[in-house]
């Protein structure tokens, strides 16, 4: 299987364009999130879900829309792009909760830029 | 306020040599304690984590993690680092009944020669 796969790698914005960061998983995984990341700051939680359906707000929600129509799929909105939603992006996929004590596997990465 | 504390920025080790990576938290109550490795140019690979039961932990890749209550520690070990341990390393907290982690702001390893 391939894991949790990521799209695109690279993308770049310019301010008030929008766009959705892609994230699929293939091993059945309930539980999905999206991470940022930022120098000097580790890894941000922005949106997760617990099941196909059901999703709720991490740490810095605040410009970002999620949805989970499907349970292999959580893709990641900007309506609104903003210079400070320069970040890398991840997409982490566990079978339950991190927290259970299933493994949290995370995607390569998406790396945003919004000029 | 709770939080979870890498105090080392940037570590550079000999290969060979011995490593330990430090990590502290802040929470009331003792929480699930992981340790993630980050490749240049990757996503995070879990390589151990703390639920309960014994306080050291064996990871892959040759690692081990103990965790010190009372000094909320849970600091990562290595006896003989490679050179292809060099990579950022991060250490994250999940507390019971909450459904995600909380990352420290992670430790970058370069290894010499």
């Amino acid at each position: 299987n391939a894991g949790v796969t990521q799209t695109p790698k690279f993308q770049v914005l310019k301010t008030g364009q929008s766009m959705t960061l892609q994230c699929a998983q293939d091993m059945n995984h309930e539980y999905m999130s999206w991470y940022r990341q930022d120098p000097g700051m580790g890894l941000r939680l922005i949106h997760y879900s617990v099941g196909a359906g059901i999703t709720d707000q991490g740490e810095v929600p605040n410009g970002y829309n999620v949805s989970r129509s499907t349970t292999e799929d959580f893709p990641l909105r900007l309506l609104s792009a903003a210079p400070s939603q320069t970040s890398v992006y991840f997409c982490a996929s566990s079978l339950r909760s991190p927290t259970s004590g299933d493994t949290q596997y995370f995607g390569p990465g998406t790396r945003l830029t919004v000029l | 306020a709770q939080s979870v504390t890498q105090p080392d920025i940037h570590i550079t080790v000999s290969e060979g040599a011995s490593l330990e990576l430090r990590c502290n938290y802040s929470y009331g109550a003792t929480p699930y304690l992981f340790w993630y490795v980050q490749s240049p140019g990757q996503g995070l690979q879990l390589l151990l984590k703390y639920f309960s039961g014994d306080t050291l932990v064996q990871g892959i890749k040759g690692f081990e993690a103990e965790f010190k209550r009372s000094q909320s520690s849970f600091n990562l070990r290595k006896p003989s680092v490679h050179w292809s341990d060099a990579a950022e390393y991060f250490c994250a907290v999940g507390l019971t009944g909450a459904n995600n982690l909380f990352f420290g702001t992670g430790t970058r390893l370069t290894v010499i020669p």
